[in-house]
This record gives C-alpha cells, structure tokens and sequence, in this order.
C-alpha cells in the first residue's frame, strides 16, 4: 500500500459525459501528479501540482481539467468524453524538496475509467 | 526533452535464473534520477529501484539491482532468482529537477515455472 488513494476504482460512462476522479496524496506530500495509461500502453504525464499550484502540464487535453485543493486532495476532471478516454488514469504523489531535487513518486491504485 | 527508450518490448526468463532489462535515456542534464517501476497484472505502479545520477555507486535492492553507465546513458535493471511473482511490466523512468517524470515504453517479462 503506497498511501495514496484514489476513488472511484472503476467509472463507467457514455460520450459525451463529464467525470470527476479525486486522489488523496500520503500524508506530509505536497506535490500531485496525474498520468494516463491507456491499454498496453506507457504512462503519460498529464499534469503536476504542487501545494495548490500547477507546476508543470504534459499530454493534458483541453476537455481535461484538474484542481488541488487545500487539504491538498486533487481532482481530474474529464469533459465531453470519447471512447478513447477510456483508460487507466493513476495519480502519484511526493515530496517537493526545496532544493527542486526530484523525489520518488508513490502511485495510487488508479481508477480505471471505461467510456461507452 | 528526455526520452527513455526500452528496446526490448517482452522477455521470458525461467524461475531461479537472471535476467537483465535494458534501458537508456537521453538527456542534457547532468543532475537527475532514474527509477523502475514494476506493473504486475494488478495494474499497480510499485517501486523498484531508484538512483541518482550524482552517486556512482550502482543501487540494489535485495535481488534487484542496476547498472549505471552515466556516460552511456543506460541504466538496466538485473533481476536475480526471478520468482514467479516478478511477472510484470518493468518500466523505466526518468526525473530531472524540473520534476518532469518520462517513462519507457514498458518490458513485459514472464517468469515461467
């Protein structure tokens, strides 16, 4: 168990809809990252938030959208969804050193998202 | 921008024996971190090993150990007395210290009985 959770673990939905997916960083960690993983496939970063902020954006589509709040929880959200948003969506926390050195990243079980 | 290349898309090893996943990277940077990630059928992101490319000293983890050509930019992973629950897709990945994280293709390896 990495600590960080995330929910729903499985969403099934039609096109077109709009879809929430929330994670929980572990404890003391202020930086969140979201990453895709369609099947078969690598993970693609899509977005990282530190402390509230966004820090850095990757493959992230325009319907997609994320938020970290102040708990430092962090929600993705998924618009106007296609059939090939249908994938594994993991989120990942770790410490932000305030030297910038990188620090190992702990992923959540992901929530596996099936659009119909 | 950096990119990890695992040439090597599957691999079979038989329990007990060793294998060694291969992996290399490009970057400009002189300061970062390398990691595998293991994805066993679960689908769960476990971490392997990690190291850091300031230390020359290679990183092991009881039977899981790499080696780490700074200068070949390649960082393979071996893995001794493979049990059947190392199956899985091994991914390498690559952090720099704007905490941009690129992962690898993916290794799918079967340990066969």
């Amino acid at each position: 168990d990495s600590g960080v959770t995330q929910t729903p673990k499985h969403l099934i939905t039609a096109t077109g809809q709009r879809v929430t997916l929330r994670c929980s960083p572990r404890s003391g960690d202020l930086s969140v990252y979201w990453y895709q993983q369609s099947l078969d496939q690598g993970l693609q970063f899509l977005i990282h938030y530190y402390n509230g902020e966004e820090r850095a954006k990757g493959n992230i589509l325009e319907r997609f959208s994320a938020q970290q709040f102040p708990d430092l929880h962090s929600e993705l959200n998924l618009s106007s969804l296609e059939l090939g948003d249908s994938a594994l969506y993991f989120c990942a926390s770790s410490v932000f050193t305030t030297s910038g050195a990188p620090d190992t990243q702990y992923f959540g079980p992901g929530t596996r998202l099936t659009v119909l | 921008a950096q990119t990890v290349t695992q040439s090597q898309p599957e691999m079979s090893v038989q329990e007990a024996e060793t294998v060694t996943l291969s992996c290399t990277y490009d970057t400009s940077e002189n300061n970062y971190y390398l990691f595998w990630y293991k994805q066993p059928p679960s689908r769960q992101m476990i971490l392997v090993i990690r190291q850091e490319a300031y230390k020359q000293q290679n990183a092991t983890e009881n039977r899981f150990s790499v080696n780490f050509q700074k200068a070949a930019k390649s960082f393979s992973l071996k893995i001794s007395d493979s049990q059947l629950g190392d199956t899985a897709m091994y991914f390498c990945a690559f952090m720099n210290y704007g905490q941009n994280f690129v992962f690898g293709p993916g290794t799918r390896l079967s340990v066969l009985p």
